[in-house]
């Protein structure tokens, strides 16, 4: 069964430092995977994607992802961090398992950034 | 153009009772999924329609149900309230075709307080 893994609940970075915020996935075949950041009391906005092709995706604001094969990750990156980015971030994996929409969807990681 | 508008953003129900939750997909999204996300469970796939076929659905009770019209508009509807489906529910659409369809595209979600 496909899954992602978000090691940390929380993330803490001063403002103007890159910031990583990690995702590991397991799946069988390809994977299509995804960010979302959750802003509160706010639906889910799509960062980026990775389907195939170059390993390194550029998103919104600013936002891009390493997708690495062998380490089965795709950490989301930004070389500098702005207050505004504090937000809840999601990785997610779609599901290979019938409908082409069904994603899955890692516990969330709370970005905090300190001015 | 406007995004995936989801009706009413909140509402407090009693346990037993039950609740309809209504979303508007973008214009010409044809598909249409719904999630639950709760602190506990985090973001959990609920079911997904397509031209008003149901083509999957998450591992929840029959008290959980939807259906999609043909203009794409999509209801759920929770019946018996139990105290556990307090939840923000979010809607998602995406299109069948182009760049964008393995994107979905979120509402701000219907928050339901069940006491």
């Amino acid at each position: 069964a496909q899954s992602v893994a978000q090691p940390e609940d929380q993330v803490n970075v001063a403002e103007g430092n890159p910031l990583t915020v990690k995702c590991t996935y397991s799946v069988s075949g390809n994977p299509y995977l995804f960010w979302y950041v959750q802003y509160p009391n706010r639906g889910l906005q799509f960062l980026l994607k990775y389907i195939t092709g170059d390993n390194l995706v550029k998103g919104s604001y600013g936002f891009e992802a390493e997708f690495n094969k062998s380490q089965t990750s795709f950490h989301l990156k930004k070389p500098s961090a702005l207050v505004s980015d504090s937000a809840l971030y999601f990785c997610a994996v779609r599901d290979y398992g019938g409908a082409t929409n069904k994603l899955i969807f890692g516990t969330g990681t709370l970005l905090a950034v300190q001015p | 153009k406007a995004g995936v508008t989801q009706t009413p953003r909140y509402l407090i129900k009693t346990r037993g009772q039950q609740v309809t939750l209504s979303c508007s997909p973008i214009s010409g999204h044809r598909s249409v999924s719904w999630y639950q996300q709760t602190p506990g469970q985090g973001l959990q796939f609920l079911f997904e329609y397509f031209s008003e076929t149901q083509r999957n659905k998450g591992n929840f009770p029959g008290r959980f149900s939807g259906r999609q019209f043909s203009n794409s508009r999509s209801e759920m509807n929770v019946s018996t309230l139990e105290l556990g489906d307090s939840a923000l529910y979010l809607c998602a659409s995406k299109p069948s075709e182009g760049s964008g369809a393995n994107v979905l595209t979120f509402g701000a979600g219907s928050r339901l307080t069940v006491l």
